[in-house]
């Protein structure tokens, strides 16, 4: 167990909707970073958020937000969904960004647009 | 631009017979170089970290080994739990790089 736990496991939803994975960081990490995983594909960066503010974007499309709020948990916010949207969404979390150590990650959210 | 790339992107053992992945890096200031293990479904579980050129670092069977242009993960006898999707990643500006990954098969 990393720590790191996300809900949900899975979600299924119609394309055009929208949904919002939550994200709760090990105790006393400040980082949460979000990935994607498609099928086959590497993992790729979304988004970084540090105390509560945004660090670093990655490829997240407009229709991607995020936040991370006073407690520290981490929501990600995906809107009028489309197939291509399916996949793997994990959630990491590491100490603070001025230590260079490794991030911890959570099981994922498998997201089915259908 | 920080790159990572993984190499062979498949690889199929037999038990007890030894390997080794590969992981080149290019990062303007290696911070940080980590492996980790996937399993089908599952969220990365983090293996080793690795700071500097020379170092090495050992878990059972996985020994991790650091040159200033790449990692090798060696695998030493192993068996069919071994069998996963090895990541590779270095730490880039406020992000993890990843690779793509070696898919192991480790057969009985």
């Amino acid at each position: 167990d990393s720590g790191v736990t996300q809900t949900p496991k899975h979600l299924i939803t119609a394309t055009g909707q929208r949904v919002t994975l939550r994200c709760s960081p090990r105790s006393g990490d400040l980082s949460v970073y979000w990935y994607q995983q498609s099928l086959d594909q590497g993992l790729q960066f979304l988004i970084h958020y540090y105390n509560g503010e945004e660090r670093a974007k990655g490829n997240i499309l407009e229709r991607f937000s995020a936040q991370q709020f006073p407690d520290l948990h981490s929501e990600l916010n995906l809107s009028s969904l489309e197939l291509g949207d399916s996949a793997l969404y994990f959630c990491a979390s590491s100490l603070p960004t001025d230590l260079n150590t490794e991030a911890f990650f959570g099981q994922g959210t498998r997201l089915t647009v259908v | 631009e920080d790159q990572v790339t993984q190499s062979p992107e498949a690889l199929r053992l037999q038990e007890g017979e030894s390997s080794s992945l590969n992981c080149s890096y290019t990062v303007s200031g290696l911070r940080g170089l980590f492996w980790y293990r996937q399993d089908p479904g599952k969220g990365p579980e983090f293996l080793f970290t690795l700071y500097s050129a020379g170092e090495e670092k050992e878990k059972e069977r996985l020994k991790a080994t650091l040159t200033k242009k790449e990692s090798f993960l060696h695998i030493t006898a192993p068996k069919p739990e071994d069998s996963a999707t090895y990541l590779c990643a270095v730490r880039g500006t406020y992000k993890y790089i990843f690779g793509t990954g070696t898919r192991l098969k480790v057969l009985a």
